[in-house]
């Protein structure tokens, strides 16, 4: 079982649509970074949360340490969001990252 | 963009040559980074440095080495290249403080 695990792996959606993207894990973390990442293009961190909830624009990330779980939300969804999703988390005294495998969205207009 | 550049960027060489691919950062941060990204697998880790000199390995390091010389510049060396090997490389950097990851453009390699 993979220690990071994200839902759903793909997702289409309307433009408009409020979007929600899940990631679990199973290992004690101090932090947890979301990924973007656009069709032949480069990785862009979004978030790093420890705890509680930030945003950034309309886009809305969420950690529940105690459940082992953070969600990503984004508001109004817009066809320039759609790309690859990726939780990552934070562990050890090196910071090294585990990452799950991505959802990949698609927002149609 | 956190000063990150790699080089080169696209790469097309043959089973069993060396190859060594270069990451370059202009902000003196202590941790890089090497991953490499496969469908199906995502972003695993191949080796890491906390500082010149100072290595470790990753998840995926066997056919792997490295070298960090100076802060500014951390070189990934593969041996020997194998098909296996065709992946996206990623150099990432990790802030001071706060220990968030950037990521640089990445290397498309190719092995025949």
């Amino acid at each position: 079982k993979n220690e990071v695990e994200q839902s759903p792996q793909n997702l289409t959606a309307q433009e408009g649509e409020f979007i929600t993207i899940n990631c679990s894990y199973s290992v004690g973390i101090s932090a947890l970074h979301w990924l973007q990442q656009h069709p032949g293009g480069g990785i862009v961190s979004l978030f790093m949360l420890s705890s509680g909830k930030k945003k950034h624009g309309r886009l809305i990330a969420t950690i529940n340490i105690q459940e082992k779980h953070s969600s990503l939300h984004i508001t109004a969804s817009h066809p320039r969001d759609s790309a690859v999703y990726i939780c990552a988390v934070i562990r050890g005294s090196q910071g090294n990252l585990i990452f799950g495998k991505g959802t990949k969205l698609s927002v149609k207009p | 963009d956190a000063g990150i550049t790699q080089s080169p960027r696209h790469k097309v060489t043959e089973t069993g040559t060396p190859v060594t691919l270069r990451c370059h950062q202009t902000e003196n941060h202590r941790y890089m980074y090497w991953y490499r990204q496969d469908p199906g697998h995502g972003l695993r880790l191949i080796h890491y440095s906390y500082g010149v000199k100072d290595t470790d390995k990753g998840e995926v390091s066997d056919g792997y080495s490295v070298s960090r010389s100076k802060t500014e510049d951390f070189l990934l060396t593969l041996e020997s290249a194998t098909s296996s090997q065709t992946s996206v490389y990623f150099c990432a950097i990790r802030t001071q403080g706060a220990g968030e990851q950037y990521f640089g453009p990445g290397t498309r390699l190719t092995v025949t």
